[in-house]
């Protein structure tokens, strides 16, 4: 049982390049998220899904695609990367509504020079 | 849109003594979370706040929720080194598909 399993930990972009951050758990989990944390600002909801095949927006989404055709990968993909998306990106997910919180994967370094 | 705030956002604190850090939040929400982040790493799950009143103890941490003033405490009773790192609130605005974090409070334990 890993968890929440989250690739790569650490990468490094030029400004235009794509690329995808992959998340995955093992737990079944319905909800999945994708978290930005910067400093000073906590972590800000960037998209979220609660089953395969239902996506919706969060508070930054601009910039990021996601997709969930299975229940255990949740991948975000950055479509022309930018200065300000670097960040630590950490993917989250929980069993259903409510009673549980949260667990979140180790986190993805990106850096866009 | 909901709002979460947290107070202090930095707290410096002589091992033994007593401190609570506050969580505001703008909207009716009933269920509440805390996480503690140390350096470098993930968020831990700390507690888990799903009703007006509910309180929740582990070790020198208590969590409170009171849902009529919008506000959940976290209380930290003899501070030790360990407890250094920064702990987050965090609040579900909906169905509990998304959370809003507050800014965080970062928490150093001095000898």
């Amino acid at each position: 049982n890993a968890g929440v399993t989250q690739t790569p930990k650490f990468q490094v972009l030029k400004t235009g390049q794509s690329m995808t951050l992959q998340c995955a758990q093992d737990m079944n989990h319905e909800y999945m998220s994708w978290y930005r944390q910067d400093p000073g600002m906590g972590l800000r909801l960037i998209h979220y899904s609660v089953g395969a095949g239902i996506t919706d927006q969060g508070e930054v989404p601009n910039g990021y695609n996601v997709s969930r055709s299975t229940t255990e990968d949740f991948p975000l993909r950055l479509l022309s990367a930018a200065p300000s998306q670097t960040s630590v990106y950490f993917c989250a997910s929980r069993p259903g509504p409510a009673i549980h919180g949260y667990t979140f994967g180790s986190g993805t370094r990106l850096t866009v020079v | 849109e909901l709002k979460v705030e947290q107070n202090p956002l930095f707290l410096s604190m002589q091992e033994g003594k007593n401190y609570t850090i506050y969580c505001n939040y703008s909207t009716t929400s009933d269920r509440l979370y805390w996480y503690r982040q140390d350096p470098g790493k993930s968020l831990e799950s700390l507690f888990v706040l799903l009703s007006n009143g509910a309180v929740k103890q582990e070790g020198r941490l208590m969590a409170s929720l009171d849902t009529k003033a919008r506000l959940s405490t976290l209380h930290i009773t003899a501070a030790v080194h360990d407890l250094s790192a920064t702990y987050f609130c965090a609040v579900d605005m909906t169905s509990g598909s998304r959370l809003t974090f507050g800014e965080g409070t970062q928490l150093t334990v001095n000898p």
